[in-house]
């Protein structure tokens, strides 16, 4: 089973900057990663999948990058409402489609 | 609107069963591959099963498999999972997904609001 590591655990930044949070799987997992934004009481939102493609209706601040086993998924100037945890996905050897264990991102 | 409406959460004694069901609406289900994901209170998501459009690729989490049936009824665009033997680690927000373009290996981009399942004596 591919066992995908988040870094950092914690991710502490200001209103208005750049936040770059990472993502790694332990084989190859091609470009099938995907990140999900959650919030405090609420179901997780699809930002991002194949690794860089944006999903419907998310904001061009956020972005993402990588391939094979390194990923990172960017939010150029980060808004109030971006403060949540943030998980990535690999679905390229399904079953399973395994989720890191999450960054939260915190204000500043 | 498109929604997915878990339900059939609950308390249970450690051992016994549980039916969640996952009603869809505002899209062609059977187009769609579908899956079951968990969070534990306080933990990350972690997936537990999923089902292709016709039901004919089917998978499980190792942390489930034998124990748990993923199943759908096209025709009343539902989705269930039969949980068996279940045990206290099994207490968890059971959401219902979709996978992008109906591929049962891509992401999942609509979610339902989650049904609690709670194993306890």
């Amino acid at each position: 089973e591919i066992v995908m590591t988040q870094s950092p655990a914690t991710l502490s930044v200001s209103p208005g900057e750049r936040a770059t949070l990472s993502c790694r799987a332990s084989q190859s997992v091609s470009s099938n990663l995907a990140w999900y934004q959650q919030k405090p009481g609420q179901a997780p939102r699809l930002l991002i999948y194949g690794a860089s493609t944006r999903a419907t209706g998310i904001p061009a601040r956020f972005s993402g990058s990588g391939s094979g086993t390194e990923f990172t998924l960017t939010i150029s100037s980060l808004q109030s409402e971006d403060f949540a945890v943030y998980y990535c996905q690999q679905y390229n050897n399904w079953p399973p489609a395994t989720f890191g264990q999450g960054t939260k991102l915190e204000i500043k | 609107e498109v929604q997915l409406v878990e339900s059939g959460g609950g308390l249970v004694q450690p051992g016994r069963s549980l039916r969640l069901s996952c009603a869809a609406s505002g899209f062609t289900f059977d187009d769609y591959a579908m899956h079951w994901v968990r969070q534990a209170p306080g933990k990350g998501l972690e997936w537990v099963s999923g089902i292709s459009w016709n039901s004919g690729s089917i998978g499980y989490a190792d942390s489930v498999k034998g124990r748990f049936t993923i199943s759908r009824d096209n025709a009343k665009n539902s989705l269930y999972l039969q949980m068996n033997s279940l045990r206290a680690e099994d207490t968890a927000l059971y959401y219902c997904a979709t996978s992008i373009f109906g591929v049962v290996r891509n992401a999942f981009d609509i979610w339902g609001q989650g049904t609690m399942v709670t194993v306890s004596s």
